[in-house]
């Protein structure tokens, strides 16, 4: 059983449309959740970091945690062709000082 | 500081031989990390520093990988007599203190031929 499980997609969406990404995990220790996005054949880009429970917004993106029921969503609104690529999320156990990835979402906005 | 920097971005070795990756960081960040990434996968943590201490070493790598930041600047991930199972792409990332946000690099692709 993975520490951080992410839905596996692939998610097809036209453009414009929210789209929601999801994690769960079963760490209690994780106290900062991350999204990145990763392009094809290059390295991950942070997108959010959040630490408390709740929203947090940046622009057309949100990203939400709910600590108490160990769930972890980034929301995509007026979703854009750009915006196709894989989603990641992560999280940090401080006291492991290392980042734990899921396998990602691969998402594909169609014009 | 333009970012993350990996060296090279591709290596093609045959099997038994020696590779050395490296990594330059962005120069103020003191945390640097290694994942290695395999299709459809994410990111799977190797080894971080913090300067030139190496602070983890993830109990999946084996005796064949050492890593090493002399004086807490640069980082060399070397694998020794490569496997087949090692074709992958290795990331870098770097982070500020208690940032815990990473910075990753383009990454090094290895195949194992």
């Amino acid at each position: 059983q993975k520490e951080v499980e992410q839905d596996p997609g692939p998610l097809s969406v036209p453009e414009g449309a929210i789209v929601s990404l999801n994690c769960t995990y079963s760490n209690s220790a994780f106290q900062y959740f991350m999204w990145y996005r990763q392009y094809s054949r290059k390295g991950p880009e942070l997108l959010m970091y959040t630490y408390s429970s709740g929203n947090k917004e940046d622009g057309r993106f949100t990203a939400q945690v709910d600590k108490s029921s160990k769930y972890i969503s980034l929301f995509i609104r007026d979703s854009q062709p750009s915006d196709s690529a894989t989603y990641l999320c992560a999280m940090i156990d401080t006291n492991a000082g290392k980042s734990t990835f899921g396998d990602g979402t691969t998402l594909t906005v169609k014009p | 500081d333009t970012g993350v920097s990996q060296d090279p971005r591709h290596k093609i070795t045959k099997r038994g031989q020696n590779v050395t990756f490296r990594c330059d960081p962005i120069s103020e960040h003191n945390r640097l990390y290694w994942y290695r990434q395999t299709l459809g996968q994410g990111p799977e943590f190797l080894t971080y520093f913090q300067n030139e201490a190496q602070l983890e070493k993830s109990r999946l790598l084996s005796d064949r990988f050492s890593a090493e930041r002399p004086k807490g600047s640069f980082s060399t991930l070397e694998i020794q007599r490569t496997e087949q199972g090692d074709s992958a792409m290795y990331l870098c990332a770097s982070s500020y203190g208690n940032s815990y946000g990473y910075t990753f690099g383009s990454g090094t692709r290895l195949t194992v031929v």
